[in-house]
């Protein structure tokens, strides 16, 4: 079963605009939200999270917001840059016999034209 | 600092035969997951290891077993391997079992098994 769903494989988005990307999850007992950043040949980056008991955490560009009652959670990037062109993976935090795991959504290609 | 470091890089074996992948944890963690991520998908999170024991284990049948050291670095066991098992093959280490947004990743192994 897919907890974390990412339904657009790739977005397109022009540089200087904002890049919106989404992510739902079906599992209520997920305590923190996460967007990785990946680019080929390297391992995911973490770039923002926010707690299940928040609705929006602001860092930069970077902007996730998080609709509990929908289980949505949407990362906004404004302005878009050409370095923002990579794989996003949105990932849920629940704690598993005494570990936390991560559960990936499948990603979404973003690609920032000029 | 040094980063989370695996080798090999990329790796072929055929159906049947066993593997052994390797992880250096990033200074100072103590803690190292692994996640299996398959093309176009997400990673899923094989298990975590926390002072040298298994600390919370994924959907992975046992075939799939691990080790951590005392200096914190960490193998992944393959036996038995299957066509299904051609994969990336992420580690990622954080500073206690419970981080959340402290998970570094390496830049994965690719396994394919022919």
């Amino acid at each position: 079963d897919q907890q974390v769903k990412q339904n657009s494989p790739s977005l397109s988005v022009q540089e200087g605009r904002i890049s919106i990307l989404n992510c739902d999850y079906t599992n209520s007992m997920f305590d923190y939200f996460l967007w990785y950043k990946k680019y080929p040949a390297e391992g995911p980056t973490f770039l923002i999270s926010i707690s299940s008991i928040k609705d929006k955490n602001e860092d930069g560009r970077f902007t996730v917001f998080l609709n509990k009652s929908a289980k949505h959670l949407s990362l906004h990037i404004v302005p878009s840059q050409p370095g923002d062109s990579a794989v996003y993976f949105c990932a849920a935090s629940v704690g598993i016999q005494g570990a936390q795991k991560l559960v990936f959504g499948q990603g979404t290609r973003l690609t920032i034209n000029p | 600092e040094t980063g989370v470091t695996q080798s090999p890089t990329h790796l072929i074996k055929t159906r049947g035969q066993q593997v052994t992948l390797r992880c250096s944890s990033q200074s100072g963690h103590n803690t190292v997951s692994w996640y299996q991520q398959a093309l176009g998908q997400g990673p899923q999170f094989i298990f975590q290891y926390y002072r040298e024991e298994e600390n919370g284990r994924g959907n992975f049948p046992p075939r799939f077993s691990g080790l951590q050291f005392p200096n914190y670095s960490s193998e992944l066991n393959v036996n038995a391997l299957e066509l299904d098992d051609s994969a990336l093959y992420l580690c990622a280490s954080s500073l206690r079992p419970s981080s959340y947004n402290e998970q570094f990743f390496g830049p994965g192994t690719r396994l394919t098994v022919l």
